[in-house]
C-alpha cells in the first residue's frame, strides 16, 4: 500500500472549513484515497472516498489533484463536534482481495475552537 | 441492524491467562478485520477475513489467533496474555461489491483490554 503523510494537527474556527491535506506521492493507479474520522476513543468512522475525480457527501469534499499525488479534505463548516483525529488512507479498494485493507497511520488531529 | 458488536467492552486479564474477542456484525459484510490502537499511534491491523473460513496476518500478528468459522462472527484469542497487548482492539466489516460507495467499512467501538 502507498503510504500518506499529514501534518499532526490543526485547528479551526467553528463555522468556517477546515481543509485538511494528505501527501500520497507514491499512489498507484487502481488505489484509492479513503478518509476516516476517529472521535475520542470511539471507532472511526468513514467519511469518503475518491479515486480521481473530487467528490462529495453530506459529510465532506474530498479534492484530488491531477496527479493524484495529493488531496485534501474540506469540512465545509466544522462544528465543535468535528473535533477528531482524521485519517488519510490510499488503498485498493476494499471489494479486490486479500490486499484490500485499510492502513492507518497517526492522522492529523483537528481541533475546531468556538 | 447493530452494525458491528464487540464482546466485552472491557478486560483485565492476569500476564499468561488467555481470552476470546467477539466481533459480530449484521450486514452480510464478507471481509472482517482486527485492530489494536496503542496510545498516540494509528490503528495496526492484527488479523483479517475476507470469507467464512479465511484468515490472513496483518501487520502485527504475533501473540493472536483469530477464527471465522461464521460469515458474521470474527473471534480473535490471546492464548497467553501479556502487558505489551494491553491495548484497545477495534473490529471492522466491509462489503465486498463492484459499486465504490461500498469501500467502506464499519467499525465497532472497540474492547479496552489491561493485561497486569
Amino acid at each position: 500500500d502507498a503510504k500518506t503523510t499529514q501534518p499532526p494537527s490543526m485547528d479551526c474556527a467553528e463555522g468556517r472549513a477546515a481543509n485538511l491535506p494528505c501527501n500520497h506521492s507514491t499512489i498507484s493507479g487502481n488505489e484509492y484515497v479513503y478518509w476516516y474520522r476517529q472521535i475520542h476513543s470511539q471507532g472511526p468512522q468513514y467519511i469518503i472516498h475518491g479515486l480521481k475525480n473530487n467528490e462529495t457527501n453530506e459529510m465532506a469534499s474530498l479534492i484530488i489533484t491531477e496527479d493524484r499525488k495529493s488531496s485534501t479534505l474540506i469540512l465545509p463548516h466544522a462544528t465543535l463536534r468535528d473535533t477528531a483525529v482524521y485519517y488519510c488512507i490510499v488503498s485498493s479498494p476494499l471489494y479486490t482481495g486479500a490486499n484490500s485493507k485499510l492502513t492507518f497511520g497517526k492522522g492529523i488531529t483537528l481541533s475546531v475552537r468556538p | 441492524n447493530a452494525g458491528v458488536t464487540q464482546t466485552p467492552k472491557f478486560r483485565v486479564l492476569k500476564t499468561g491467562q488467555s481470552m476470546t474477542l467477539l466481533c459480530a456484525q449484521d450486514m452480510n459484510h464478507e471481509y472482517m478485520y482486527w485492530y489494536r490502537q496503542d496510545p498516540g499511534m494509528g490503528l495496526r491491523l492484527i488479523h483479517y477475513s475476507v470469507g467464512e473460513g479465511t484468515t490472513a496476518k496483518g501487520e502485527v500478528p504475533d501473540g493472536y489467533n483469530v477464527s471465522r468459522l461464521k460469515k458474521q462472527n470474527f473471534l480473535l484469542g490471546l492464548e497467553s496474555a501479556a502487558p505489551s497487548q494491553t491495548s484497545v482492539y477495534f473490529c471492522a466489516s466491509s462489503y465486498v461489491s463492484a459499486i465504490p460507495r461500498t469501500g467502506e467499512a464499519f467499525f465497532g467501538q472497540g474492547t479496552r483490554l489491561t493485561v497486569v
